[in-house]
């Protein structure tokens, strides 16, 4: 089975900061798909980035960056020059790529982000 | 717009009662999830649907049930309802593979 951790439940930084969400996970797995999720006060789950697993390189969205480490099972986001905007509850998620899974996904318990002026 | 419309976007009931969520997902879209969100939790995963077919369950109470008609829609059915089933329920679709679309999410409240 697979886990996804996010040890942070509570975090703050100032407006135009730079803040890093940490989530760790585990599967057996070796093709999967990672990916971050927004949910502001509206409560809209608000898809943020993706990594698939087979790519090295790390996902980039404007001001949002991923530091994903396979090896250590460790995929964290970054977000660059933070706005008000960007305070929302943050979760991560995981999906393993097989055809028979039909793409069921893990969720963390999410990392509740605040944004201060 | 994530494209997945769900409806209604709030109910209040009262306990004992039977209510149904209604999921359209997005056009192309096989894959229908469900998911609880009680009040500042996390996603609490219930059942997945794949082209009609139940592919995952999740920690889905017996009283709840789904189904996926041929037409790709989803119904989630709560029954004998209690208060602590007040919650955020969310229906996501994916074209596999891929992320998760969510709908706005229907808001139950029972009195």
């Amino acid at each position: 089975a697979q886990t996804v951790t996010q040890s942070q439940p509570e975090m703050s930084v100032q407006e135009a900061e730079t803040v890093t969400l940490s989530c760790t996970y585990d599967t057996s797995e070796n093709n999967y798909y990672l990916f971050w999720y927004k949910q502001p006060p509206s409560r809209q789950m608000i898809l943020v980035i993706r990594q698939e697993a087979y790519k090295q390189q790390n996902a980039t969205e404007n001001r949002f960056s991923v530091n994903f480490q396979k090896a250590a099972k460790s995929f964290s986001l970054k977000i660059s020059d933070s706005q008000l905007g960007d305070t929302a509850m943050y979760f991560c998620a995981f999906m393993i790529a097989r055809v028979s899974t039909a793409g069921k996904s893990t969720f963390g318990d999410g990392t509740t982000l605040t944004v201060k002026p | 717009d994530s494209g997945v419309t769900q409806t209604p976007k709030h109910l209040i009931t009262a306990t004992g009662q039977r209510v149904t969520l209604r999921c359209s997902p997005r056009s192309g879209d096989l894959s229908v999830y469900w998911y609880q969100q009680s009040l500042d939790q996390g996603l609490q995963f219930l059942i997945q649907y794949y082209n009609g077919e139940e592919r995952a369950k999740g920690n889905i109470l017996e009283r709840f049930s789904a189904q996926q008609f041929p037409d790709l829609h989803s119904e989630l059915n709560l029954s004998s309802l209690e208060l602590g089933d007040s919650a955020l329920y969310f229906c996501a679709s994916s074209l596999f593979p891929g992320e998760l679309f969510f709908g706005e999410g229907s808001r139950l409240t029972v009195l």
